[in-house]
């Protein structure tokens, strides 16, 4: 079967770093991205992983381990707006529809 | 770009009603993808058209839910009849290999349609 889990929630304190993380089983793989999605909107793109290895982007990175079937998206310096579900989803290969996790909600503290 | 439209935002509805929600994918995009979200389940896709063409429906629930794309700039997902379980915000969202900055199958979101059934 396809499997996508990740941890529900997450409290970081504004300025710090926090690391959230997912690991999937899935039929194929053609590639791992992570969205963002505030309260009440869509989610929008932040990262796209195909090779082993970390994609920075700003403040935000994504890490990823195929034989492991592990990544996690970093965010750094942290800020209140940063306060959001972060999705994890796999495009298993034989499509181009992607399946995703559950989310993880992270709460920023001043 | 004005990016994925979807119509209307909200819609509150009784129960056997049957519900219409409208999408309009970006131009040039091949893709189409149906989602609803819950608290409970998450991201749930329902269906997908490539080119037009229905090609994973394997997500929609039951006979109640019926999906159409019938030119390359808009799409329908139908319920009827309507039931207080169905209440969950649905997703629009389009893609085209490549798009994106270059991340294969980058899917854009719609704003949501927020549906109530009571």
């Amino acid at each position: 079967g396809q499997n996508i889990d990740q941890p529900t929630e997450m409290t970081a304190t504004e300025g710090a770093i926090v690391q959230i993380n997912c690991t999937y089983q899935t039929s194929g793989f053609n590639g791992l991205f992570w969205y963002q999605q505030h309260a009440g909107e869509a989610p929008t793109f932040l990262s796209y992983n195909v090779l082993d290895g970390l994609e920075e982007k700003g403040r935000f990175s994504s890490f990823l381990s195929r034989s492991k079937g592990y990544s996690y998206l970093l965010l750094k310096e942290l800020q209140m707006k940063d306060s959001a579900s972060y999705l994890c989803a796999v495009n298993n290969g034989a499509t181009n529809k992607l399946i995703f996790g559950t989310g993880t909600l992270l709460a920023v503290q001043p | 770009d004005a990016g994925v439209i979807q119509s209307p935002r909200h819609e509150v509805t009784e129960m056997g009603q049957e519900v219409t929600l409208r999408c309009k994918p970006i131009s040039g995009h091949n893709s189409l993808f149906w989602y609803r979200q819950t608290m409970m389940r998450g991201l749930e896709l329902l269906i997908y058209f490539n080119n037009n063409v229905p090609i994973d429906d394997s997500g929609m629930p039951e006979d109640r839910f019926s999906a159409k794309m019938p030119n390359a700039s808009f799409s329908t997902l139908k319920i009827q009849p309507s039931e207080p379980r169905d209440s969950a915000v649905y997703f629009c969202a389009s893609s085209s290999p490549g798009s994106g900055g270059g991340s294969s199958y980058e899917q854009y979101f719609g704003p949501g349609t927020r549906l109530t059934v009571t």
